[in-house]
């Protein structure tokens, strides 16, 4: 079984300033990790995927995540951010196998200010 | 690429009655779907898992009389919501995995989901 933790429930950050959002993952074997993000009332938008070979890995919207063994992590990240930004990021963790199921974590809720 | 037409995108039932949710995937064929449910301001909880032929595998604790899964065809899978109550008030996302796909190639699709409300 496998595990998801996002520490933060909440980051507040300024339009443009630099932010990352942390997950740290449990598992007992090899994984693929995902991050996606939730606009209000709407489905799950894959932002970026780690299934293997470099470590750091670039998504849409100019999002980049990088994949630590070592420290079990997968912490995303955005050097610039815009309002639009503001949204509900899940990172989600499954087996390396062809078909093993998606596991969530809580979630974190980006506000971007002006 | 890929998409997932979730259908209705909101509903509201009286209590004792039943909704369907449909899950359709338009341009690839998908041999399993995924049901989620997700409370406000928390994460997507799995339900079920679908394969197309065959019986839903439940998660422990989702009713499997209470919600009812079809998925007849390669492209379509049903949510039914029996005998809905106030409790069942909730998001329900479904989410599409490409047939054929795995190892490398990982193709999870979400629903734009279904708010349903139970009055």
């Amino acid at each position: 079984a496998q595990s998801v933790t996002q520490l933060d429930s909440q980051v507040p950050v300024f339009e443009e300033a630099p932010v990352e959002l942390r997950c740290n993952y449990s598992s007992s074997v090899s994984v693929y990790l995902f991050w996606y993000v939730q606009y209000p009332n709407q489905g799950l938008q894959l932002l970026l995927k780690y299934l293997s070979g470099s470590t750091l890995v670039k998504g849409i919207n100019g999002f980049e995540a990088e994949f630590n063994k070592s420290q079990t992590s997968f912490h995303l990240r955005k050097p610039s951010v815009h309002i639009s930004d503001t949204a509900e990021y899940f990172c989600a963790v499954s087996q390396n196998s062809g078909y093993s199921t998606l596991t969530f974590g809580k979630g974190t809720m980006l506000l971007v200010s002006p | 690429g890929a998409v997932v037409s979730q259908h209705p995108s909101w509903v509201i039932c009286k209590s004792g009655t039943s909704v369907k949710i449909e899950c359709r995937s338009l341009d690839f064929q998908a041999t399993t779907m995924f049901w989620y449910r997700q409370f406000p301001k928390q994460s997507l909880m799995l339900m079920a898992t679908s394969n197309e032929g065959s019986k839903a595998t439940y998660e422990q604790g989702v009713e499997k009389d209470k919600f009812l899964i079809n998925h007849a065809s390669l492209t379509l899978s049903t949510l039914t919501v029996t005998s809905a109550h106030p409790e069942d008030s909730s998001f329900y996302i479904c989410s599409a995995r490409e047939s054929g796909t795995g190892g490398g190639n990982y193709g999870y699709t979400f629903g734009s989901g279904t708010r349903l409300t139970v009055v």
